[in-house]
């Protein structure tokens, strides 16, 4: 079985400041996606980024960063110089094809940027 | 711009009343999802279609239907709501089951039962 542990329910930080989201998954799959998602107010689920079992190279999207380590099975998300539009629910799934590839979702960090 | 459109985004009904919230994409996707998400929880994934084979999961009370007319709509049907069942309801497509298919996400229904 899989799981998806987001330890961090709330995060609240002042504007400009790093933050970072753990995830930690579990899984006995070889092969698997791990995703992060944003959920703002407005409900709707936005796609962030999603990465294979296969590629350990750490990602920068701009302000977002993402620390893929097999390791300690940890997939991070860093939000460098935070703004007030970045607070949202934020994310992490993990998809396996001995699940039909159907995404396990951890419970979410709600992140509150304030100004 | 390609997309998933869910609609209505609030809907409002009675307890008992059956209700249907629809779902359509401009993408194009093969398989399209129905997720229950109640305040401060992950998603929960109620069934799937891949094509036309529907794809229920075990624990998916008998209460929620689904169908899907063709490759662009899809509907959940709930056939009599109970107060348990006010959540947001989100569709999802993806082009390919699997490890493939990231997922993509409509705004969402939220549903309201009085």
């Amino acid at each position: 079985a899989q799981k998806v542990t987001q330890a961090q329910t709330e995060i609240s930080v002042v504007e400009k400041e790093d933050v970072t989201l753990d995830c930690v998954y579990e899984t006995r799959d070889t092969t698997y996606y791990l995703f992060w998602y944003k959920q703002p107010p407005s409900g709707e689920l936005v796609f962030l980024i999603r990465r294979n079992s296969f590629d350990e190279q750490n990602e920068i999207s701009g302000r977002y960063s993402w620390n893929f380590q097999k390791s300690t099975s940890s997939f991070n998300f860093t939000i460098t110089a935070s703004q007030v539009v970045d607070s949202a629910v934020y994310f992490c799934a993990l998809s396996v094809d001995t699940n039909a590839g159907k995404s396990t979702f951890g419970d979410g960090t709600t992140l509150t940027v304030k100004p | 711009d390609a997309m998933v459109i869910q609609n209505p985004r609030y809907q409002v009904t009675q307890f008992g009343k059956p209700v249907t919230l629809s779902c359509s994409q401009t993408l194009n996707h093969n398989v399209m999802y129905w997720y229950q998400q109640k305040s401060s929880q992950a998603p929960k994934l109620l069934f799937h279609y891949y094509d036309k084979d529907f794809n229920n999961e075990a624990d998916t009370p008998d209460n929620f239907q689904s169908r899907r007319p063709n490759t662009s709509f899809c509907f959940l049907d709930i056939r009599s709501p109970g107060l348990g069942d006010a959540a947001m309801y989100l569709c999802a497509t993806s082009r390919a089951l699997g490890t493939e298919g990231t997922q993509y996400f409509g705004p969402g229904t939220r549903l309201l039962v009085l």
